[in-house]
Protein backbone atom coordinates (compact mmCIF):
# COMPACT_ATOMS: atom_id res chain seq x y z
CA UNK A 1 0.00 0.00 0.00
CA UNK A 2 1.96 2.88 -1.30
CA UNK A 3 1.00 5.89 0.46
CA UNK A 4 3.13 8.34 -1.72
CA UNK A 5 3.77 7.58 -5.57
CA UNK A 6 6.53 9.79 -8.19
CA UNK A 7 5.38 7.74 -11.15
CA UNK A 8 8.25 8.92 -12.61
CA UNK A 9 11.30 7.21 -11.77
CA UNK A 10 13.56 9.30 -14.27
CA UNK A 11 13.07 12.68 -16.17
CA UNK A 12 15.86 14.34 -18.55
CA UNK A 13 15.68 17.95 -19.64
CA UNK A 14 17.76 20.15 -21.33
CA UNK A 15 19.90 22.73 -19.51
CA UNK A 16 17.39 26.19 -19.18
CA UNK A 17 14.24 24.74 -19.65
CA UNK A 18 11.67 23.35 -17.29
CA UNK A 19 11.75 20.32 -14.61
CA UNK A 20 8.29 19.06 -13.35
CA UNK A 21 8.55 16.43 -10.93
CA UNK A 22 5.14 14.79 -9.98
CA UNK A 23 3.78 13.39 -6.12
CA UNK A 24 0.80 11.78 -5.35
CA UNK A 25 -0.61 10.81 -2.28
CA UNK A 26 -3.39 9.25 -0.49
CA UNK A 27 -3.75 10.48 3.00
CA UNK A 28 -5.56 13.30 3.89
CA UNK A 29 -3.88 13.78 7.11
CA UNK A 30 -0.53 15.31 5.96
CA UNK A 31 -0.08 18.72 6.93
CA UNK A 32 3.55 19.69 5.40
CA UNK A 33 4.53 18.46 2.55
CA UNK A 34 8.38 18.57 2.02
CA UNK A 35 10.57 17.83 -1.52
CA UNK A 36 14.41 16.88 -0.27
CA UNK A 37 17.26 16.27 -2.84
CA UNK A 38 19.95 13.55 -2.79
CA UNK A 39 22.88 13.44 -4.84
CA UNK A 40 25.22 9.92 -4.90
CA UNK A 41 26.78 9.29 -1.78
CA UNK A 42 25.20 11.68 -0.03
CA UNK A 43 22.44 12.07 2.37
CA UNK A 44 19.31 13.61 1.51
CA UNK A 45 19.04 17.63 1.54
CA UNK A 46 15.58 19.41 2.58
CA UNK A 47 15.12 21.75 -0.82
CA UNK A 48 11.69 23.49 -0.10
CA UNK A 49 8.88 22.70 1.71
CA UNK A 50 4.42 23.88 2.25
CA UNK A 51 2.24 23.95 4.49
CA UNK A 52 -1.77 22.17 3.28
CA UNK A 53 -2.98 25.52 3.93
CA UNK A 54 -0.95 27.24 1.03
CA UNK A 55 -1.30 26.20 -2.82
CA UNK A 56 2.09 27.67 -3.78
CA UNK A 57 5.52 27.86 -2.50
CA UNK A 58 8.74 29.66 -4.09
CA UNK A 59 11.98 29.77 -3.58
CA UNK A 60 14.40 31.55 -6.20
CA UNK A 61 14.16 28.56 -9.19
CA UNK A 62 12.40 26.13 -7.00
CA UNK A 63 8.52 26.40 -6.67
CA UNK A 64 6.00 24.01 -5.44
CA UNK A 65 2.55 23.13 -5.96
CA UNK A 66 -0.05 21.60 -3.66
CA UNK A 67 -3.52 20.85 -5.18
CA UNK A 68 -4.98 18.97 -2.04
CA UNK A 69 -8.48 18.27 -4.25
CA UNK A 70 -6.47 16.02 -6.65
CA UNK A 71 -4.00 14.76 -3.64
CA UNK A 72 -1.10 16.03 -5.75
CA UNK A 73 2.22 18.34 -5.56
CA UNK A 74 4.57 18.94 -8.04
CA UNK A 75 8.07 20.77 -7.92
CA UNK A 76 8.74 22.94 -10.54
CA UNK A 77 12.65 23.81 -11.17
CA UNK A 78 13.09 27.14 -14.07
CA UNK A 79 15.49 27.15 -15.56
CA UNK A 80 16.93 23.95 -14.68
CA UNK A 81 20.94 23.48 -14.18
CA UNK A 82 23.08 20.51 -14.40
CA UNK A 83 24.11 20.69 -10.73
CA UNK A 84 20.08 20.16 -10.36
CA UNK A 85 20.86 16.84 -11.33
CA UNK A 86 20.20 14.33 -8.38
CA UNK A 87 17.16 12.37 -7.01
CA UNK A 88 14.54 14.12 -5.50
CA UNK A 89 11.92 12.45 -3.04
CA UNK A 90 8.62 13.80 -1.86
CA UNK A 91 7.79 13.41 1.32
CA UNK A 92 4.69 14.63 3.31
CA UNK A 93 4.49 14.74 6.97
CA UNK A 94 1.84 14.34 9.27
CA UNK A 95 1.84 16.80 12.31
CA UNK A 96 0.20 14.08 14.69
CA UNK A 97 2.84 11.17 14.20
CA UNK A 98 5.83 13.41 13.23
CA UNK A 99 6.64 11.08 10.83
CA UNK A 100 7.48 11.36 6.85
CA UNK A 101 6.12 9.24 4.26
CA UNK A 102 8.66 9.43 1.56
CA UNK A 103 7.96 9.33 -2.18
CA UNK A 104 10.78 6.25 -4.18
CA UNK A 105 12.30 9.34 -5.95
CA UNK A 106 12.51 10.04 -9.40
CA UNK A 107 15.89 10.75 -10.87
CA UNK A 108 16.50 14.13 -13.00
CA UNK A 109 18.67 14.54 -14.86
CA UNK A 110 19.56 17.81 -16.77
CA UNK A 111 21.24 17.90 -20.06
CA UNK A 112 24.04 20.77 -20.80
CA UNK B 1 29.62 23.68 10.62
CA UNK B 2 26.17 21.91 11.59
CA UNK B 3 26.24 18.68 11.11
CA UNK B 4 24.96 15.39 11.45
CA UNK B 5 28.11 12.25 11.69
CA UNK B 6 27.18 8.86 10.71
CA UNK B 7 29.87 5.83 11.48
CA UNK B 8 30.79 3.87 9.39
CA UNK B 9 30.36 5.01 6.31
CA UNK B 10 30.57 1.29 4.67
CA UNK B 11 30.17 -1.68 6.42
CA UNK B 12 30.62 -5.53 5.88
CA UNK B 13 29.56 -7.77 8.24
CA UNK B 14 28.52 -11.78 9.00
CA UNK B 15 25.27 -12.57 10.21
CA UNK B 16 24.51 -12.71 13.67
CA UNK B 17 27.41 -10.65 14.35
CA UNK B 18 26.34 -7.71 16.64
CA UNK B 19 27.09 -4.29 15.09
CA UNK B 20 26.58 -0.53 16.05
CA UNK B 21 26.05 2.75 13.86
CA UNK B 22 26.64 5.42 15.36
CA UNK B 23 25.34 8.95 15.22
CA UNK B 24 25.87 12.26 16.14
CA UNK B 25 24.76 15.39 16.13
CA UNK B 26 26.20 19.14 16.92
CA UNK B 27 23.26 21.42 16.29
CA UNK B 28 21.11 20.76 19.94
CA UNK B 29 18.36 18.99 18.13
CA UNK B 30 15.24 17.12 19.83
CA UNK B 31 14.27 14.98 17.18
CA UNK B 32 16.55 12.42 15.89
CA UNK B 33 15.68 9.68 13.40
CA UNK B 34 16.98 6.52 11.72
CA UNK B 35 15.81 5.37 8.11
CA UNK B 36 16.52 2.88 5.38
CA UNK B 37 16.23 3.56 1.74
CA UNK B 38 16.03 0.40 -0.29
CA UNK B 39 15.23 0.20 -4.10
CA UNK B 40 11.91 1.02 -5.31
CA UNK B 41 11.00 1.72 -1.66
CA UNK B 42 12.30 5.01 -0.86
CA UNK B 43 12.93 6.20 2.76
CA UNK B 44 11.20 4.20 5.11
CA UNK B 45 11.54 5.02 9.17
CA UNK B 46 13.10 2.77 11.43
CA UNK B 47 12.61 4.08 14.86
CA UNK B 48 13.12 8.17 16.12
CA UNK B 49 13.55 10.24 19.12
CA UNK B 50 11.49 12.77 20.52
CA UNK B 51 13.95 13.55 23.01
CA UNK B 52 16.81 11.83 25.66
CA UNK B 53 15.45 8.61 26.48
CA UNK B 54 11.77 9.15 25.01
CA UNK B 55 11.93 6.83 21.50
CA UNK B 56 9.12 5.03 19.33
CA UNK B 57 8.99 2.52 16.50
CA UNK B 58 8.95 3.86 13.39
CA UNK B 59 7.55 1.59 10.37
CA UNK B 60 10.09 -1.00 10.20
CA UNK B 61 11.43 -1.60 13.87
CA UNK B 62 12.07 -5.02 13.62
CA UNK B 63 15.11 -6.07 14.17
CA UNK B 64 16.81 -3.06 14.95
CA UNK B 65 17.28 -1.40 18.64
CA UNK B 66 18.20 2.42 19.52
CA UNK B 67 19.09 4.56 22.40
CA UNK B 68 19.30 8.26 23.60
CA UNK B 69 21.17 8.71 26.43
CA UNK B 70 22.77 12.01 25.45
CA UNK B 71 20.61 14.41 22.98
CA UNK B 72 23.86 14.42 20.95
CA UNK B 73 24.00 10.86 19.98
CA UNK B 74 21.62 8.25 18.43
CA UNK B 75 22.91 4.79 18.01
CA UNK B 76 21.54 2.16 15.95
CA UNK B 77 22.12 -1.42 17.08
CA UNK B 78 21.74 -4.58 15.46
CA UNK B 79 21.77 -7.52 17.74
CA UNK B 80 21.84 -9.96 15.21
CA UNK B 81 21.96 -8.64 11.29
CA UNK B 82 20.19 -10.30 8.73
CA UNK B 83 20.91 -10.35 5.19
CA UNK B 84 17.51 -8.71 4.92
CA UNK B 85 18.87 -5.98 6.71
CA UNK B 86 21.59 -5.09 3.46
CA UNK B 87 20.62 -1.53 2.81
CA UNK B 88 21.73 2.10 3.32
CA UNK B 89 21.32 3.65 6.54
CA UNK B 90 20.78 7.43 7.28
CA UNK B 91 20.12 9.48 10.51
CA UNK B 92 18.45 12.70 10.81
CA UNK B 93 17.50 15.30 13.49
CA UNK B 94 15.44 18.16 13.51
CA UNK B 95 14.95 21.05 16.13
CA UNK B 96 10.88 20.98 15.09
CA UNK B 97 10.51 17.30 14.59
CA UNK B 98 10.42 17.61 10.52
CA UNK B 99 7.31 19.76 9.54
CA UNK B 100 7.85 22.51 7.88
CA UNK B 101 12.04 22.59 8.10
CA UNK B 102 12.94 19.40 7.39
CA UNK B 103 15.48 17.40 9.00
CA UNK B 104 19.39 17.27 8.39
CA UNK B 105 20.54 14.19 7.30
CA UNK B 106 23.79 12.44 7.49
CA UNK B 107 25.79 11.33 4.61
CA UNK B 108 24.97 7.31 5.02
CA UNK B 109 26.06 3.97 5.99
CA UNK B 110 26.19 0.94 3.22
CA UNK B 111 25.52 -2.32 5.18
CA UNK B 112 26.34 -5.09 3.64
CA UNK B 113 25.39 -8.32 5.86
CA UNK B 114 26.32 -11.97 4.63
Amino acid sequence: DQQVKQNSPSLSVQEGRISILNCDYTNSMFDYFLWYKKYPAEGPTFLISISSIKDKNEDGRFTVFLNKSAKHLSLHIVPSQPGDSAVYFCAPFSSGTYKYIFGTGTRLKVLA
Amino acid sequence: EAQVTQNPRYLITVTGKKLTVTCSQNMNHEYMSWYRQDPGLGLRQIYYSMNVEVTDKGDVPEGYKVSRKEKRNFPLILESPSPNQTSLYFCASSSTGGGYYGYTFGSGTRLTVV
